[in-house]
C-alpha cells in the first residue's frame, strides 16, 4: 500500500441496506476525514479523527457512523442508505494540525 | 458560521496567466489552503498561506490577506492540463480542520 486507499472503487446499493466504506493509510497520519461531494456543492465533512480512538461529527453526520481503532483504518458506515447518500466520498489523512491533507481515490456510491 | 466564496468557472487561454479569487468569512483563522482536482479523481494540495503576502510554488503562486478575508491562486503559463477544478479551503479559529469552497472550474483552452 503507498498512501491512502478507498473501497470499493464503486457500489451501487439498494435503499435500506447497510454499507461500509473502507480508508486506510500507511503514512502514519494522525488524524483522518471522510468528505463526501457532490455537484455544486464541494466537499463536505463527515467524520473526522484526530487520533487512533477518537472521532468527532463535522458538518453532515447523519446517516453516518464510524470508528478508529488504530491509526491505519477508518471505515465510515451507512447503518440504512438512502438515496440522498448517494454520493463521491472522499477519505483524507494528514500528520495534524494545519498540515495538508491527502486524499484517496474516491467511492462513488449510489442508491437506489 | 464560515463563508466562502470563489467563483464558479473561468476560461483561459493556454500560456496566459489566470488569477482564481477566494473570499471568506470565518470565526478567527489558522490557515487557507489551495488544492487541485481534476475530473474524476481526488484533490491534491498546492498551497499552503497562514500569514499575509505571496507564496510562489513554480507556475503556482497563492497569496492572503488576512485583513480583507482575501486570498488568490496565481497560474502562470497555463497548461491544457491545468484544466481542472480549484478547492480554496480555510482552517478557522479553535480548529484545524479546513472548510471547503465549492470550487473554481477551470478551463484551459488552445
Amino acid at each position: 500500500i503507498a498512501g491512502i486507499t478507498q473501497a470499493p472503487t464503486s457500489q451501487i446499493l439498494a435503499a435500506g441496506r447497510r454499507m461500509t466504506l473502507r480508508c486506510t493509510q500507511d503514512m502514519r497520519h494522525n488524524a483522518m476525514y471522510w468528505y463526501r461531494q457532490d455537484l455544486g456543492l464541494g466537499l463536505r465533512l463527515i467524520h473526522y479523527s484526530n487520533t487512533a480512538g477518537t472521532t468527532g461529527k463535522g458538518e453532515v453526520p447523519d446517516g453516518y457512523s464510524v470508528s478508529r481503532a488504530n491509526t491505519d483504518d477508518f471505515p465510515l458506515t451507512l447503518a440504512s442508505a438512502v438515496p440522498s447518500q448517494t454520493s463521491v466520498y472522499f477519505c483524507a489523512s494528514s500528520t495534524g494540525a494545519y498540515n495538508e491533507q491527502f486524499f484517496g481515490p474516491g467511492t462513488r456510491l449510489t442508491v437506489l | 458560521g464560515q463563508n466562502i466564496d470563489q467563483p464558479t468557472e473561468m476560461t483561459a487561454t493556454e500560456g496566459a496567466i489566470v488569477q482564481i479569487n477566494c473570499t471568506y468569512q470565518t470565526s478567527g483563522f489558522n490557515g487557507l489552503f489551495w488544492y487541485q482536482q481534476h475530473a474524476g479523481e481526488a484533490p491534491t494540495f498546492l498551497s499552503y498561506n497562514v500569514l499575509d503576502g505571496l507564496e510562489e510554488k513554480g507556475r503556482f503562486s497563492s497569496f492572503l490577506s488576512r485583513s480583507k478575508g482575501y486570498s488568490y491562486l496565481l497560474l502562470k503559463e497555463l497548461q491544457m492540463k491545468d484544466s481542472a477544478s480549484y478547492l480554496c479551503a480555510v482552517s478557522p479559529g479553535g480548529s484545524y480542520i479546513p472548510t471547503f469552497g465549492r470550487g473554481t472550474s477551470l478551463i484551459v483552452h488552445p
